[in-house]
């Protein structure tokens, strides 16, 4: 069964960083392209950015170019988002979800960030 | 940047059907896909690649893309389908992932 799970969202003060990280299990991990999607409270799904199943090409979009890096272990099955100079529009529940040809066909429960003083 | 217009909501009685629009230039050039998100829970993939599902998904659920319109339509309406509804697709221009603006779904 595959699963992703999420993990180290949390309350950063604007200006701040934090580290995400998605664990995979259930399927081969370096065979697969992943990506992060946020979904700040009440709004729609937003791409944020993507990696290649070899870290080849890596994809952001242009609200956190600059200020967010994707990354992945291959030999822990795990994904990463590290994200720097927060703002309070990064507040949202960050999902980690694999990528299968061109759409997400497995996602994670999310980690909620919430950039506020 | 790529946009996908969707009807904010839209609301349909059980045993009916309901059609979700996704509109975009040239839409039918590229392959869409289609998510259910239920409040609290993370989205499911109900159709891929414009008209194809997913294993464990309802034949109610089918997609057709043409023109600069793709559609969901799901048929036999039931409860269990109130949800928000987000078309997608891949932008080659930009290099990014579009997501639809969504739809919320309302069984009467």
């Amino acid at each position: 069964e595959v699963q992703l799970v999420e993990s180290g969202g949390g309350l950063v003060k604007p200006g701040g960083s934090l580290r995400l990280s998605c664990a995979a299990s259930g399927f081969t991990f370096s065979s697969y392209s992943m990506n992060w999607v946020r979904q700040a409270p009440g709004k729609g799904l937003e791409w944020v950015s993507s990696i290649s199943s070899s870290s080849s090409y890596i994809y952001y979009a242009d609200s956190v170019k600059g200020r967010f890096t994707i990354s992945r272990d291959n030999a822990k099955n795990s994904l990463y988002l590290q994200m720097n100079s927060l703002r309070a529009e990064d507040t949202a529940v960050y999902y980690c979800a694999r990528v299968d040809g061109y759409d997400f066909d497995y996602w994670g429960q999310g980690t909620l960030v919430t950039v506020s003083s | 940047s790529y946009v996908l217009t969707q009807p904010p909501s839209v609301s349909v009685a059980p045993g009916q059907t309901a059609r979700i629009t996704c509109g975009g230039n040239n839409i039918g050039s590229k392959s869409v896909h289609w998510y259910q998100q239920k409040p609290g829970q993370a989205p499911v993939l109900v159709v891929y690649d414009d008209s194809d599902r997913p294993s464990g998904i309802p034949e109610r659920f089918s997609g057709s893309n043409s023109g600069n319109t793709a559609t969901l339509t799901i048929s036999r309406v039931e409860a269990g389908d109130e949800a928000d509804y987000y078309c997608q697709v891949w932008d080659s221009s930009s290099d990014s992932y579009v997501f639809g603006t969504g739809t919320k779904v309302t069984v009467l």
